[in-house]
């Protein structure tokens, strides 16, 4: 099975900070990953697919780039509505795999 | 627009079985894979499984292989997880997702809003 990671686990910003999260894979996935935000008591929803194409209705702040093991989601400048946890998956093979997830809370 | 509705969860005994429906709408279902995603309390998403557009591809997460079966009624647009010997660790939030492609072999773009599943005797 591939092996998602993902750093920070946590981190704390301001709004109208730049926030970048990374995710690590144990192989190569090309660019078969895609980052959720996940916010309290919610569903996820699907912010970027194939590692940099931007979801139709998500703020151009968001922006995800990468190829191969390691794969990068920036939040250009932090809002109040992106405090929230993000999880990268990776659909290259199966099982597909979560990353563990990046909580993103308020300084 | 998407929807995907859940149903079915509750507190099921551990051994016992428990079936799943997600009920779909706003697109056309036939020509999705969909995905079956959990989250336990306080923890990360972890997939479960997939079916295919036309229910003859399947796979599943070792944790639950030979255990949970995934289907899908595409006359009745509603997809099904079938929980057979559930045990405590599959206690959890139990979410649908509507794969972008045929195959479910790309992330999962629509979500439903989950059903809680408790095993618990």
């Amino acid at each position: 099975d591939i092996q998602m990671t993902q750093s920070p686990s946590s981190v704390s910003a301001s709004v109208g900070d730049r926030v970048t999260i990374t995710c690590r894979a144990s192989q190569g996935i090309r660019n078969d990953l895609g980052w959720y935000q996940q916010k309290v008591g919610k569903a996820p929803k699907r912010l970027i697919y194939a590692a940099s194409s931007l979801q139709s209705g998500v703020p151009s702040r968001f922006s995800g780039s990468g190829s191969g093991t390691e794969f990068t989601l920036t939040i250009s400048s932090l809002q109040p509505e992106d405090f929230a946890t993000y999880y990268c998956l990776q659909h290259n093979s199966y099982p597909l795999t979560f990353g563990p997830g990046t909580k993103v809370d308020i300084k | 627009q998407v929807q995907l509705v859940e149903s079915g969860g509750g507190v099921v005994q551990p051994g016992r079985s428990l079936r799943l429906s997600c009920a779909a709408s706003g697109f056309t279902f036939s020509t999705h894979g969909m995905h079956w995603v959990r989250q336990a309390p306080g923890k990360g998403l972890q997939w479960v499984a997939v079916i295919s557009y036309d229910g003859n591809n399947e796979y599943y997460a070792d944790s639950v292989k030979g255990r949970f079966t995934i289907s899908r009624d595409n006359s009745k647009n509603t997809l099904y997880l079938q929980m057979n010997s559930p045990r405590a660790e599959d206690t959890a939030v139990y979410y649908c997702a509507k794969g972008p492609d045929l195959h479910g072999r790309w992330s999962p773009d629509d979500w439903g809003q989950g059903t809680l599943v408790t095993v618990s005797s």
